[in-house]
């Protein structure tokens, strides 16, 4: 597959747990994002990677959010003490990162609930 | 703070109508602006991208336009057909170096046959 994947493509947890969202982005492509889509919010970005660095991390809506990626390619968004109020789609996209006509490339997003 | 808005939020119209759908934005100092179109349990699939500096941008029966100083862009749908049915959302990009998309709420469409 060419495009962008996300794991688990849902999620149902209890609330206080953590959890992960992975993002798998399109070969090549040195910039990742992760945006959330929840009902009332609309979407919302949350933050974004150039390589292996985060310069813009502006969106995170609290320190139990944090987002790693490793290797220039796969990342990983890690929600902890989770709470109703996360309840939303994970988007993540990519990009080749270039100054210009840079489209961003969705994938498919997580469902996450938390009960 | 820059705000995208989208009107309306929901539309239907029948099989063969020509439409548009608005969004504006308070920001003019934009890089780029985007289309997207988001099917039920999908990701947003990229339709079509205009540059600060462009007009219009065209493709297949989809003609976007940009208004930077009126801070208003639409997406015009030619013959609309059932599978058009979709949320469609407009996204601005920010003047500054910043990949940042702001994100309308976006505007539902249902095409009826």
């Amino acid at each position: 597959g060419a495009g962008v994947s996300q794991s688990p493509s849902n999620k149902v947890t209890e609330k206080g747990k953590d959890v992960e969202l992975r993002c798998d982005p399109i070969s090549g492509h040195t910039a990742l994002y992760w945006y959330r889509q929840s009902l009332g919010q609309g979407l919302e970005f949350l933050i974004y990677f150039q390589g292996n660095s985060a310069p813009d991390k502006s969106g995170l809506p609290s320190d139990r959010f944090s987002a790693e990626r490793t290797g220039g390619s796969v990342s990983t968004l890690t929600i902890q003490r989770t709470q109703q109020e996360d309840s939303a789609v994970y988007l993540c996209a990519s990009s080749q990162g270039l100054v210009g006509t840079d489209t961003q490339y969705f994938g498919p997003g997580t469902r996450l609930t938390v009960l | 703070k820059q705000e995208v808005t989208q009107i309306p939020a929901a539309l239907s119209v029948p099989e063969g109508e020509n439409l548009v759908l608005n969004c504006s934005f308070t920001d003019s100092a934009i890089y780029n602006l985007q289309w997207f179109r988001q099917d039920p349990g999908k990701g947003l699939t990229s339709l079509l991208l205009i540059q600060s500096s462009q007009r219009e941008q065209t493709s297949g029966r989809l003609n976007a336009s940009l208004d930077k100083s009126s801070g208003r862009s639409t997406l015009y749908i030619a013959a609309s057909q059932p599978g058009d049915s979709a949320t469609y959302l407009c996204a601005v990009r920010r003047g500054d170096s910043s990949y940042k998309l702001i994100f309308g709420s976006g505007t539902r469409l249902l095409v009826r046959p």
